[in-house]
């Protein structure tokens, strides 16, 4: 079955750093452009990071450029987001995509929902 | 930062017909930014709708259909279920490795 599941959230302390997994089955990540996209509480999607079909590619939106690092496993077929230095306002569900047909989103993870909070 | 825009909230009777508009806070849209589109229930992960402006995604009815109307990007329904009441997002491919979506439109179905 072609899935993606995210798996790390949590709650945690501004300032303090967690790691996004998003585990890919039924296809092959490292053959594939992947996001992350977060949710914040009540509010709309917002594009966070994208990593290149080979790595070595990767943007990010500017509020968290410096912060947050895009990364994967080939051999553990999982996507990860590392995000450091966190702020309430990284408060959201956070969902990985993968690149569809053109610049567009084909499949989506459920969601982990972190929660940055003293 | 270039905004993506949408008007927040739609309305619109059953099997009648509503569109929802995407623009851009400076310039227009244009079929170079690969616009899609994405249904998202409450509580669930968002459902790709149309891709490339005007190509539905795998399973979505024909009564979607997307274009671009003057300088905007559009997803207009035609034949509106109950079951379409939802969100809906545009996002665009703003190049340089960069995607925006926008703020994200309600859709009642009443």
């Amino acid at each position: 079955q072609v899935q993606l599941v995210e798996s790390g959230g949590g709650v945690v302390q501004p300032g303090r750093s967690l790691r996004l997994s998003c585990a890919a089955s039924g296809f092959t990540l490292s053959t594939h452009v992947m996001h992350w996209v977060r949710q914040a509480p009540g509010k709309g999607l917002e594009w966070v990071a994208v990593i290149w079909y080979d790595g070595t590619n990767t943007y990010y939106v500017d509020y968290v450029k410096g912060r947050f690092t895009i990364s994967r496993d080939k051999f553990k077929n999982t996507l990860y987001l590392q995000m450091n230095s966190l702020r309430a306002e990284d408060t959201a569900v956070y969902f990985c995509a993968r690149r569809g047909p053109w610049w567009d989103f084909d499949l989506w993870g459920q969601g982990t929902l972190v929660t940055v909070s003293s | 930062q270039t905004v993506v825009t949408q008007e927040p909230s739609f309305s619109v009777s059953p099997g009648g017909t509503v569109t929802l508009t995407c623009g851009l806070s400076s310039g227009s849209v244009s079929i170079g930014h690969y616009p899609s589109w994405y249904q998202q229930m409450p509580g669930q992960a968002p459902r790709t709708l149309m891709y490339n402006t005007n190509t539905r995604s795998s399973g979505v009815p024909d009564r979607f259909s997307g274009s671009i109307l003057g300088n905007k990007a559009a997803l207009t329904i035609t034949g509106a279920q109950a079951d379409d009441e939802s969100e809906y997002y545009c996002m665009m491919y703003m190049g340089s490795g960069i995607w925006v979506f926008g703020g994200g439109a309600k859709l009642t179905v009443l």
